[in-house]
């Protein structure tokens, strides 16, 4: 069974910091996936990465992928409030999606 | 145009009742993935659907069951209700799976589904 665990799981900062998340698992994956949910909505699609070690940048949001293909990081840049939200990473294979822990995100004004 | 929709947004059933939930996906998308979202967890894979035939199946008894039309909707069946079924049930399209891979998926708004 393929697992991803994020961390942490909770984060509560201040509007303006830095901060990171982290996705690992014992797997290889083909692809990684990272996605922010809001209360009542599905999850969107934020970035996909491919490569081992690609790094992809969305404004103040950057994403890694590890050499190996088993990890990932988001680290995000000078928070907003508009960045709160529960982010999910996701391995791609088999045809499916395999979902992490999920990090929870407030961001406080 | 518009994005995946589900229905109903949200829904009370008693044990042992059962339960059918909608998904219509993007126009132009041929696969349909649903997933369990257990309050407080990343979800869960329970069926793909590419061309009306199953593709995938997650780890959940044959009390859920699902099925693709040939406009490509699709519907997720549960029955005999547990209290532990009350999820947020999302659906997902994506374009056209090459097999192997697992292409970029659109999620809907979900089905909360609550179990009492």
């Amino acid at each position: 069974t393929q697992l991803l665990e994020q961390s942490p799981q909770f984060l509560s900062i201040q509007e303006g910091e830095n901060l990171t998340v982290y996705c690992n698992s014992s797997s290889v994956f083909s692809s990684l996936q990272w996605y922010r949910q809001e209360p009542g909505e599905g999850p969107v699609l934020l970035v996909t990465v491919v490569t081992g070690g690609e790094v992809k940048k969305l404004k103040r949001l950057t994403f890694q992928f590890g050499d190996a293909r088993k990890d990932s990081s988001l680290h995000i840049t000078a928070a907003q409030p508009g960045d709160t939200g529960l982010y999910l990473c996701a391995g791609s294979g088999n045809e499916k999606l395999t979902f992490g822990t999920g990090t929870r995100l407030t961001i406080i004004p | 145009d518009a994005g995946v929709t589900q229905s109903p947004t949200h829904l009370i059933k008693t044990r042992g009742q059962h339960v059918t939930l909608r998904c219509s996906p993007i126009s132009g998308h041929k696969s349909v993935s649903w997933y369990q979202q257990v309050l407080g967890q990343g979800p869960q894979f329970i069926f793909q659907y590419y061309e009306k035939e199953e593709r995938g199946r997650g780890n959940f008894p044959d009390r859920f069951s699902a099925r693709q039309f040939p406009n490509y909707s699709s519907e997720l069946n549960v029955n005999a209700l547990l209290l532990g079924d009350s999820a947020l049930y999302l659906c997902a399209s994506s374009f056209s799976p090459r097999q192997g891979s697992t292409p970029e998926q659109f999620f809907g708004p979900g089905t909360r589904l609550t179990v009492l």
